[in-house]
């Protein structure tokens, strides 16, 4: 079975502090995903990466950047954190998309860590 | 770029009774369409999903439609048990870049035991 394992449970931080937040797959998966999941709005992707040293800008980038320096870990960083960045934090990962040999894409999802900023 | 709403947010649902949950997609080029559920402290899963080369979709007690004239699909959960309640998640993507997966808000299903 997949694992995406994801560094903290919960986590408080002050306005202002750098803040990392660590995901790592066990599956030799090549995409990893960052998502912010907040209530009556879904899950919205912030940055993904497709391969080591690669990163793309998902659909709410600001305040976040990300760092991919082995293919099994993922980390997100806030730079500077603020209250409005307080939600939980979701990290994914899947096989590249399907006309690589794979007929779907399904992507596996870690437990999340629940980011409050005060 | 693609939007995809999802209703209702809260669901309510005696056991033993039908669950469904819809949603609307805006890209027409849209052409994969998963579905994932999310337990209580837990990540999403994927439990099925539909691609746009097909009207419907089934899994035991979960079935898939899509109509893609209409831009519109819906899971169906028949027989509900109280382990069915969490929230669920549509989303819509194009199969060549499916990585980049649109969500909906989220459904909150309870089945009422």
């Amino acid at each position: 079975d997949v694992k995406v394992t994801q560094s903290s449970r919960y986590l408080v931080k002050r306005t202002g502090e750098k803040v990392f937040l660590e995901c790592v797959q066990d599956m030799d998966h090549e995409n990893m995903f960052w998502y912010r999941q907040d209530p009556g709005l879904g899950l919205r992707l912030i940055y993904f990466s497709y391969d080591v040293k690669m990163k793309e800008k998902g659909d709410i980038p600001e305040g976040y950047s990300v760092s991919r320096e082995k293919k099994e870990r993922f980390s997100l960083i806030l730079e500077s954190a603020s209250t409005n960045q307080t939600s939980m934090y979701l990290c994914a990962s899947s096989l590249p998309p399907p006309g690589h040999g794979r007929e779907y894409n399904e992507q596996f999802f870690g437990p999340g860590t629940r980011l409050t900023v005060l | 770029g693609e939007n995809v709403e999802q209703h209702p947010s809260t669901l309510s649902v005696q056991e033993g009774d039908s669950a469904v949950i819809k949603c609307t997609y805006s890209d027409s080029a849209s052409n994969y369409f998963p579905w994932y559920k999310q337990e209580l402290g837990k990540g999403p899963q994927l439990i099925i999903d539909i691609r746009s080369n097909v009207g419907e979709k089934k899994d035991q007690r979960i079935a898939v439609t899509l109509n893609k004239t209409a831009k519109h699909f819906s899971l169906h959960i028949t027989e509900t048990q109280p382990e069915d309640s969490a929230v669920y998640f549509c989303a819509a993507s194009l199969m060549d870049s499916s990585y980049k997966l649109i969500f909906g808000s989220g459904t909150r299903l309870l089945v009422r035991p």
